[in-house]
Order: C-alpha cells, then structure tokens, then sequence
C-alpha cells in the first residue's frame, strides 16, 4: 500500500522568507516522489521529482525540496517566497516496486499563501 | 510548447443530460489519465490508459462513466445520465515515460463541470 499525507491544509508565509510545505509518505519499498503546483483555475504543473541519487532535488521556479528517508518526507523549500507562489501545491508518491498500475497517488494539497 | 487539450472548458448541464468531455493529449505521450477534483475529495483518478487500451478504470462510477481512447490523439470521458453530485473540475493528464513503470504527468487545464 501507498499514500501520502500532507499535514498542513494552508501554509501562509511573509514575501520574501522562506517557506516550506511538508509531505510525508508510506510505501512498501522506495519510492518515487514528485511535487505539482495548481495556479487557480489551470491544471497541475510539474515541478520535481526525487526517482534516485541527491536527496537534494532542484525544480522550477528556484523550488527545491529534500527526500529524507528515515523520516519518510519529501518537502518543498524555497528560500524566498514571491507573491506569485501562492498557490495549490500537490504532493504524489508511487512505490518503486508497484508493479501494473502506472498512476500516482496525490495528497491532499496544500494551499500556500505568500503575503505582501 | 506542448500541452495537454482539453474541451470544453466550462459545462453547464441539467441533471440526466450527457456529458462529453474531450482531450488531445501531447504527441508521443501513450498514457493518459482522467482524474475529478472536488473540494470534498481533493484529486481522485478515475482512469488511465496506456497506449489507447484501458488499464485501469476502479475509480469510475460504472453504471454512468465511460472513458474511450478512439485515437491516440484523442480521449474522452463521457457521463450518462449525469447527476449534480457529478459536478467537479475533471482533468486529463498524459504521462511520460521516465523509467521504471513511472510517469511524469502533464495536466491539461481541466473542464469545469456543473450539473443543476
């Protein structure tokens, strides 16, 4: 079995400090984890992924988030939030050793606020 | 650019009509995913295909929901009779192969349903 949680259904951050959005995960072998963002009223975007190697992992948009293992976490840093990031920010996981299915399993998403 | 189409981008049906939704998605992408997101459910997939052939579709309510992919370039989702309770924003996804069984999804920017 896999899922993943986000535990923080909205995150308000000042313009200009740094923000953080928290996933956690649980799959039976390693996983496979990705970040996707919602601007409103679009589809999701892709903005990383961690498949192996550096457990650091640079995206778009100067995002980057950290896989930690034994804390089972996949969160989304960024070093100075611009207004221009608020938005639905999408947490997926899916298990190395799935074997069939081909789909991710998303969270629940966390709305990021930066205010001005 | 690439991108993932979808139409109609708005519907707006009275309860027991018929719903089609449409989408293209990016040329060379053989896996293509439908998912609903609603407030109450967040991001659920209902189906997904791999090169035009039905892997999965458990998450679609069988008895009014039927998804086709009568072309590569063309997929579709269809509702009979639709329902009020039907009424979300439904995305097509189409997946890239990155390795492992494991895709890297691009959205398109959904079709907004509202059923009275």
């Amino acid at each position: 079995a896999q899922s993943v949680a986000q535990p923080e259904d909205q995150v308000n951050v000042a313009e200009g400090n740094p923000l953080t959005v928290k996933c956690t995960y649980s799959v039976s072998g390693n996983p496979y984890l990705f970040w996707y963002v919602q601007y409103p009223n679009r589809g999701l975007q892709f903005l990383l992924k961690y498949i192996t190697g550096d457990n650091l992992v640079k995206g778009s948009y100067g995002f980057e988030a950290e896989f930690n293992k034994s804390q089972t976490s996949f969160h989304l840093k960024k070093p100075s939030a611009l207004v221009s990031d608020s938005a639905l920010y999408f947490c997926a996981v899916r298990d190395v050793f799935q074997t069939g299915a081909n789909n991710l399993f998303f969270g629940t998403g966390t709305r990021l606020t930066v205010i001005p | 650019d690439a991108r993932v189409t979808q139409t109609p981008r708005h519907k707006v049906t009275e309860m027991g009509q018929e719903v089609t939704m449409r989408c293209q998605p990016i040329l060379g992408h053989n896996t293509v995913f439908w998912y609903r997101q609603t407030m109450m459910q967040g991001l659920e997939l209902l189906a997904y295909f791999r090169n035009r052939a039905p892997l999965d579709d458990s998450g679609m309510p069988k008895d009014r929901f039927s998804a086709e992919m009568p072309d590569a370039t063309l997929a579709t989702l269809k509702i009979q009779p639709s329902e009020p309770r039907d009424s979300a924003v439904y995305f097509c996804a189409s997946g890239l192969n990155i390795g492992g069984g494991v895709y890297e999804q691009y959205f398109g920017p959904g079709t907004r349903l509202t059923v009275t």
